[in-house]
């Protein structure tokens, strides 16, 4: 139990579908961030919010659209996925953006059809 | 740019000592992180060096060189739970958040 949790922890979509991915921290952390790990890739980061202000997009598509409405819930809202973006998206803590301790939770793994 | 190597294998027996290396090219540097993941598991944070030298954390040892932009994670009296990918990873350009090298897979039999 690391303190982060993400829901659902497995989801299939069709590309036409559109679905949320949630987490959640209870860690009291000021950071929070959305990374993709792919078989054979590194985690690729996403998108990071400090504060609830996004400070970090890594050049991800419009398809993933993020949300932080309060700085312990995290959402990645998902919308005209390709089967390419079928990966494990892991959510991640910190107390700020420049530690280099982050907090992961297990992951939403997603498969697109 | 920023981009790390580690070797993608290792393979070791228990009870043995492993040596997963690190190097790294950042314009910026704020110090380098290792983590762990098991199978189906969230990365863990295992160690953070910002300056030069070694810090020891029980089995797990962490090294830093600075000017050769190279650690090292040092992993002592291998158990089987030891398998696991292992990463190490440096702050982005921006400094807001970590950048992964691609995992090295570490298989300890006994």
């Amino acid at each position: 139990e690391t303190g982060v949790t993400q829901t659902p922890r497995h989801l299939v979509m069709g590309m036409t579908n559109k679905k949320s991915l949630k987490c959640e921290q209870h860690l009291g952390h000021n950071a929070m961030y959305w990374y993709k790990q792919s078989a054979k890739k590194p985690l690729e980061l996403m998108f990071v919010y400090s504060l609830e202000e996004r400070v970090e997009n890594n050049s991800v598509p419009s398809r993933f659209s993020p949300e932080c409405p309060n700085s312990s819930h995290l959402f990645l809202h998902l919308h005209t996925l390709q089967p390419e973006d079928s990966a494990l998206y892991l959510c991640a803590s910190s107390r700020s953006s420049n530690t280099g301790e982050l907090f992961f939770g297990e992951g939403s793994r997603l498969t697109v059809l | 740019g920023q981009s790390l190597e580690q070797p993608s294998e290792v393979t070791a027996v228990e009870g043995a000592i492993v040596q997963i290396n690190c190097t790294y090219q950042t314009s910026g540097f704020y110090g380098l992180s290792w983590y762990q993941q098991h199978d189906g598991g969230a990365p863990t944070f295992l160690s953070y060096n910002g300056l030069d030298g070694l810090e020891e954390t029980g089995r797990f040892s962490s090294f830093l060189s600075r000017s050769d932009s190279y650690g090292y994670l040092l992993l002592q009296e291998l158990q089987m739970k030891d398998s696991a990918s292992y990463f190490c990873a440096v702050k982005n350009q921006a400094g807001t958040a970590l950048i992964f090298g691609k995992g090295t897979t570490l298989s300890v039999s006994s």
